[in-house]
């Protein structure tokens, strides 16, 4: 089946640096990829909707100029955690897909110091 | 508003028993999908089951099965003789109208963590 793939895994990084975190869909083309944030024992929450080739659509209460998304290929989205503090430890999760099947990515574990 | 309601947070069974998860959910959508996901200590999604709002004919997959009950909002998540394997996180989720096919976002419930013993 279709595989999306996440980088990295894991990060560790300094308060205050940012970070970025890549989501490929590897054998299938995404117009539309999903970003969740999970923080631990609780639910996936949905940040934000990436749609390649346009701005991506945020939730209510997402920092769009802190979590910039950029989906600027048909397999490629990206997020960038700008300026990142301690609270936006979280393990975050990208999927896609096309109409008859939704794929998620492994996830990325971060953590800020 | 959507909304995915997982009443249990944590079950903790003896191997072999059957135990069953209860998912309730709440949309205006006509036309939506339900998931079932599970989710293991290493943190990947595992996909189980989507079905789609049209389609009310239980499931049955190995030892998995599911009830899914328009006139209730409740789409039921069954294991029976469970296995230590079986432990892990699983959530229930919903998919918006909007979004056309199966690649939608969700709206998931607050996960259920279901513990067997040996």
């Amino acid at each position: 089946g279709a595989v999306v793939s996440q980088h990295p895994s894991r990060v560790i990084c300094k308060s205050g640096t940012s970070v970025k975190i890549e989501c490929r869909s590897l054998d299938f083309q995404a117009t539309t990829m999903f970003w969740y944030r999970q923080f631990p024992k609780q639910s996936l929450m949905l940040m934000a909707t990436s749609n390649e080739g346009s701005k991506a659509t945020y939730e209510q209460g997402v920092e769009k100029d802190k979590f910039l998304i950029n989906h600027a290929s048909l397999t490629l989205s990206t997020l960038t955690v700008t300026s990142a503090h301690p609270e936006d430890s979280s393990f975050y999760i990208c999927s896609g897909g096309t109409a008859y099947e939704q794929y998620f990515g492994p996830g990325t574990r971060l953590t800020v110091t | 508003a959507q909304k995915v309601t997982q009443a249990q947070t944590e079950i903790s069974v003896v191997e072999k028993e059957d135990v069953t998860l209860d998912c309730v959910y709440e949309t205006r959508d006509t036309t939506y999908y339900l998931f079932w996901y599970k989710q293991p200590p290493s943190g990947e999604l595992v996909f189980l089951i989507r079905r789609n709002s049209f389609d009310e004919q239980n499931e049955i997959s190995g030892r998995y099965s599911w009830n899914f009950q328009k006139s209730t909002s409740s789409f039921n998540f069954t294991i029976t003789a469970s296995q230590v394997v079986d432990s892990a996180v699983y959530f229930c989720a919903l998919s918006e109208e909007r979004f056309t096919g199966a690649n939608s976002k969700l709206t998931f419930g607050k996960g259920i963590t279901l513990s067997v013993r040996p």
